[in-house]
């Protein structure tokens, strides 16, 4: 039962242009949400967060936007550099940041 | 300030032998985590330590798996018998605040390379 799912697995943008990364869950609990990056070799870093009580959050080029009735959120990174290119997870927790539940992971390419 | 350790990076074994995994988390942080993240997957929760006690170990195989964290700092993961299926990237995480409430910004977890481990 997966219940945070990231469908695309890899996504293919131009520099300069905007990547938009998908990602849904089931669990009605779930209370907040973070995208972490991950680059080969390393592991996950966070990138940003977003609370319930928030439909949006910004943090300079990226922006996360949250819409509870359709139990989805999306990462916007705008303008794309090639140093995005990488892993993103979504991930999703029902206990502030702690016991988290990834998605699969979606890889975004950004080509020159 | 010096980021989550871990050890080996990379371990290759047979099935049936057993292997252990070592994890020093960001000096100060309260809470250890240990994950499994099969190829293709996101990393899967394993365990959670608040210093040296036990918060959440519901998804950890204990017929096969074992972790401690004696003194609060360090922890070790060990797999005895490994199965093909354990091969994974073992990855520790640890974060700041612990486990009772306390603001979610304030509980970002920081993760490690991880352990890779292939089990032939």
């Amino acid at each position: 039962d997966q219940q945070v799912k990231q469908n695309s697995p890899s996504l293919s943008v131009q520099e300069g242009r905007i990547s938009i990364l998908n990602c849904d869950y089931t669990n009605s609990m779930f209370d907040y949400f973070l995208w972490y990056k991950k680059y080969p070799a390393e592991g996950p870093t966070f990138l940003i967060s977003i609370s319930s009580i928030k439909d949006k959050n910004e943090d300079g080029r990226f922006t996360v936007f949250l819409n509870k009735s359709a139990k989805h959120l999306s990462l916007h990174i705008v303008p794309s550099q090639p140093g995005d290119s990488a892993v993103y997870f979504c991930a999703a927790s029902s206990q502030g940041a702690q016991k988290l539940v990834f998605g699969q992971g979606t890889r975004l390419t950004i080509n020159p | 300030e010096a980021g989550v350790a871990q050890s080996p990076r990379y371990k290759i074994i047979e099935k049936r032998q057993s292997v252990a995994f070592w994890c020093n988390p960001i000096s100060g942080h309260a809470t250890l985590y240990w994950y499994q993240q099969i190829l293709g997957q996101g990393p899967k929760l394993l365990i959670q330590f608040q210093n040296n006690g036990v918060v959440d170990d519901s998804q950890l195989p204990k017929d096969r798996f074992s972790a401690e964290r004696l003194k609060g700092v360090d922890s070790t993961l060990k797999i005895q018998p490994a199965k093909l299926e354990d091969s994974a990237v073992y990855l520790c995480a640890s974060s700041l605040v612990p486990t009772s409430g306390g603001d979610p910004d304030q509980e970002t977890q920081y993760f490690g390379p991880g352990t890779r481990l292939l089990v032939l």
